[in-house]
């Protein structure tokens, strides 16, 4: 069965443009999660969606990103615009929060490694 | 969320058995141990999690001590693919769903 899908896997762009990531998760899970990896910062959640509404987005950096879940299959994480600090490697993952003791079972898709120049 | 200690780099021989210390002296009693790995240009891959008894399924095995107050992943058998940086993360069953990463264990299988 297929993971979780991101597109697109490598993004370059430069700064000021427009960003757009997306997230296919497992189906029928009904929690969906955005992450960005650093050298720097490590593994930071940005912002998770349970049941296509945002519930947390206290860990994106600023106004300029953006996220959006219009269905139980698909969302997107926007940077508008993009800066070089921007540059990072963005995870999707998705989970299926209905069993106790599982909440955290999360799965993982491979990644977009963005580059802003 | 109770914080883990876990040391930076562990060295195996392919083959042999894999044990990964994390220390959680401060969990709580409603408060899991979740094992995720990371493999190079990889997400995070789950593992195995537990509460109070040890765990096993067909990737690993979870020990937790009596007092909880540290645990230990076991790679019964492991390969040059087990290769990753594990992290050890303690989460309550009341918490929002936020994984915290920490920096981990970066464990180099060797042939």
């Amino acid at each position: 069965d297929a993971g979780v899908i991101q597109s697109p896997r490598h993004e370059v762009t430069e700064m000021g443009q427009e960003v757009t990531l997306r997230c296919k998760p497992i189906s029928g899970h009904n929690s969906l999660f955005w992450y960005r990896q650093t050298m720097m910062r490590g593994l930071e959640l940005l912002i998770y969606f349970n049941n296509n509404v945002p519930i947390d987005d206290s860990g994106m950096p600023e106004d300029r990103f953006s996220a959006k879940m219009p269905n139980a299959s698909f969302s997107t994480l926007k940077i508008q615009p993009s800066e070089p600090r921007d540059s990072a490697v963005y995870f999707c993952a998705s989970s299926l929060a209905r069993t106790r003791g599982r909440e955290y079972e999360q799965y993982f898709g491979p990644g977009t490694r963005l580059t802003v120049t | 969320d109770a914080k883990t200690t876990q040391p930076p780099s562990m060295d195996c021989a392919e083959g042999r058995a894999a044990n990964l210390p994390c220390n959680h002296s401060t969990i709580s009693g409603n408060e899991y141990v979740y094992w995720y790995r990371q493999i190079h240009s990889q997400g995070p891959q789950y593992i195995i999690h537990g509460l109070k008894n040890n765990e096993t399924n067909e990737m690993a095995s979870l020990i937790i001590t009596e007092d909880r107050k540290s645990s230990t992943l076991i790679l019964p058998h492991a390969t040059l693919r087990d290769t990753a940086v594990y992290y050890c993360i303690v989460i309550g069953i009341q918490g929002a769903q936020k994984l915290v990463f920490g920096q981990g264990t970066r464990l180099t299988i060797n042939p």
